[in-house]
């Protein structure tokens, strides 16, 4: 298995409903981000929370990290059909790492209207 | 601010060919990225690069591949020969220091396609 590993693999909800997606890393880490990627395009950073925070909030996104069981959560309140995308982690080791992002395989979310 | 810019934004060559693929970082952005996504997969970081440096490569397959950021226009992923096995999307990401505090700009990609 890889350094940031996520799940579900694949997510089906209704519109209004919460969206949860985790991941699971391996070493140690500078940071952690979250990045949407729609069909067939580029990614689109979300979020980033450091490895001293345990939860972060930006509008419907919370994110949370718990860096003793190595792992992070993706939660996305009262979903949109807009939001159908890929998700993906991905952790940073920081300045000695060259700021180099290890990504997991993503978690594709599908919001029904 | 333009963004990341990445072209072509689909690429097309037989096996054998050389394929170029473009990146211009953001307006004040010095540290280039480059990663490949194979198909259903997560993006593999390739190649790290300042202004004329390579800083880490470890990424980079040992053959055919080579990128470069020279001091005047953008950076460049070259990739020599081409094999189906290359056939990805490649991404492009940048940044303003090595340290970056707030998550990396991400390009669209070059949808690269080996027939």
């Amino acid at each position: 298995s890889q350094q940031g590993e996520e799940d579900p693999q694949a997510l089906s909800i209704q519109e209004g409903e919460n969206a949860t997606m985790n991941c699971s890393y391996k070493t140690s880490i500078n940071n952690l981000q979250w990045y949407r990627q729609n069909s067939g395009r580029g990614l689109v950073h979300l979020i980033l929370i450091r490895s001293n925070e345990r939860e972060k909030h930006s509008g419907r996104l919370r994110v949370t990290l718990d860096t003793s069981k190595k792992s992070s959560s993706l939660l996305i309140t009262a979903s949109r059909a807009a939001d159908t995308a890929s998700y993906f982690c991905a952790t940073d080791a920081g300045y000695n790492q060259g700021g180099k992002l290890i990504f997991g395989q993503g978690t594709e979310l599908s919001v029904k209207p | 601010n333009a963004g990341v810019m990445q072209n072509p934004r689909h690429l097309v060559r037989r096996r054998g060919q050389e394929a170029r693929l473009r990146c211009s970082p953001m307006k004040g952005h010095s540290h280039v990225y480059w990663y490949r996504q194979l198909p259903e997969e997560g993006l593999k970081f390739m190649v790290y690069l300042q202004k004329e440096n390579i800083i880490d490569e470890s990424g980079m397959p040992k053959e055919r591949f080579s990128a470069e950021f020279p001091k005047e226009g953008p950076s460049i992923l070259r990739i020599q020969q081409v094999v189906r096995g290359d056939s990805a999307a490649y991404f492009c990401a940048s940044s303003y220091s090595r340290d970056n505090p707030g998550g990396y700009t991400f390009g669209s990609g070059t949808r690269l396609t080996v027939v």
